[in-house]
């Protein structure tokens, strides 16, 4: 599975979309992208994925680039339950998860 | 849908003794994997089983560790002659596989270990 590149850090004001980058230029066609996120000492919850489209669902928005090389994780509205550990992962159906250190969100009030 | 459960959610333990994880999965689930996670780190894969059957161990997995999965349904992990390296988060998850599905994992809350 192809590896991914997040920034290590970021801060958000509460109430502004926070926008997380994730770069996967080694990306394969058949590779999906997930979001995964883990707050402070409980199990990483499942956020979204996608193939190729942009996706939306009532917790975030998946924008991914054309040639499938980067995609943004949005939040619209972030708040102070946000802050958290997100992962991006790509990976082929079946294959398992490799997350690697992901990046720290900070909303700030 | 009432989510992955493992029990217990922390356990202390002294070097050398052996431990047991439980972890039910989401119902009607028939894949279930076991992760560990280190402070600061990400999750790492240990195992994969679906329905009952072991089908991938990670070389993280030593021999003092063994996962089963007797009826395809819940699923334990047991570490043997335990050691102060083995103190982690041990995470379960669980997802339908199939032709159509995406295979997205859900995770549990997890059990954090601390070897004395």
């Amino acid at each position: 599975d192809a590896k991914t590149t997040q920034p290590p850090s970021m801060d958000c004001a509460e109430g502004r979309a926070a926008n997380l980058p994730c770069n996967h230029s080694t990306i394969s066609g058949n590779e999906y992208v997930y979001w995964y996120r883990q707050i402070h000492s409980q199990g990483p919850q499942y956020i979204i994925h996608g193939l190729k489209n942009n996706e939306t669902n009532e917790m975030a928005s998946l924008i991914i680039t054309e040639d499938r090389k980067s995609s943004t994780l949005i939040l619209p509205h972030a708040t102070l339950r946000d802050t958290a550990v997100y992962y991006c992962i790509v990976r082929v159906v079946g294959n398992q998860f490799y997350f690697g250190t992901g990046t720290s969100l900070t909303v700030i009030p | 849908d009432t989510g992955v459960s493992q029990n217990p959610r922390h356990k202390i333990t002294k070097r050398g003794q052996n431990v047991t994880f439980r972890c039910d999965p989401i119902s009607e689930h028939n894949r279930l994997y076991w992760y560990r996670q280190t402070l600061g780190q990400g999750p790492e894969f240990l195992t994969y089983f679906q329905n009952e059957a072991q089908l991938e161990k990670s070389r993280l997995l030593s021999d003092r560790f063994s996962a089963e999965r007797p009826k395809g349904s819940f699923s334990t992990l047991e570490i043997q002659r335990t050691e102060q390296g083995d103190s982690a988060m041990y995470l379960c998850a669980s997802s339908r596989g199939g032709i159509l599905s995406t295979d997205t994992q859900y995770f549990g809350p997890g059990t954090r270990l601390t070897v004395l």
